[in-house]
């Protein structure tokens, strides 16, 4: 089954202390971006990909880094995350010019 | 750089309504898309329609897109509860390769 795997869902942790969220699609996609959704915001693009080792900044890039070593792979991480990157997250792929796959999103809840 | 603009923000009907939510856009476009979200859950991509195209339908969906007036519009017709969910559109642009820009949304309520 064609698919965006995100982990962890859900995740409760302390301001500093660094994370990754994992995401994996199975669709050999090209192109995979990372998402931010905040309550009045709607979806704020944080980096994307169009390739391994192609990796850009989106609209709020800051406290966060990416790559991209293998095709089917983008893992965000936070190096230290802070209260304000409490939000749901979103990994996405596609081939350039089509629609796009969500995952089912990862709730950071950061104390 | 948020470029779709939904309107309405919120809007709810009854069961059985036609729901018609718009969108806007600044620029120029390749193509444009619309998504639905259930309540903390991914996107669904609904349908994709290209800017040389001006109307596209699939089942209950109706999809407009007027490159003049940089507007679009998705119509729902005949509504069910089970419609309730957010909309979102996207565009992707015409200058190389800029990734999807989402809009805010629009938060459909179809009330049984």
């Amino acid at each position: 089954e064609a698919q965006v795997t995100q982990n962890p869902r859900y995740l409760i942790t302390v301001t500093g202390k660094k994370l990754t969220v994992t995401c994996s699609q199975n669709m050999n996609h090209e192109y995979m971006s990372w998402y931010r959704q905040d309550p009045g915001l709607g979806l704020r693009q944080i980096y994307y990909s169009m390739n391994v080792e192609v990796t850009d900044k989106g609209d709020v890039p800051e406290g966060y880094k990416v790559s991209r070593k293998e095709k089917r792979n983008f893992p965000l991480i936070l190096e230290s995350p802070s209260p304000n990157q409490t939000s749901l997250y979103f990994c996405a792929s596609c081939d350039w010019g089509q629609p796009q796959h969500f995952g089912d999103g990862t709730r950071l809840s950061i104390l | 750089s948020q470029q779709g603009e939904e309107d309405p923000q919120a809007l709810s009907i009854q069961e059985g309504e036609n729901a018609t939510m718009n969108c806007s856009y600044k620029t120029s476009i390749n193509n444009l898309q619309w998504y639905r979200q259930n309540s903390g859950r991914g996107l669904v991509h609904l349908i994709l329609i290209r800017s040389n195209e001006r109307e596209k339908h699939s089942g209950r969906l109706r999809v407009t897109l007027d490159t003049s007036k940089k507007s679009s519009s998705l119509l729902i017709t005949a509504s069910r509860a089970a419609d309730t969910a957010s909309y979102f559109c996207a565009t992707g642009s015409n200058s190389g390769n800029t990734p999807l820009v989402f809009g805010k949304g629009t938060r459909l309520s179809v009330i049984a």
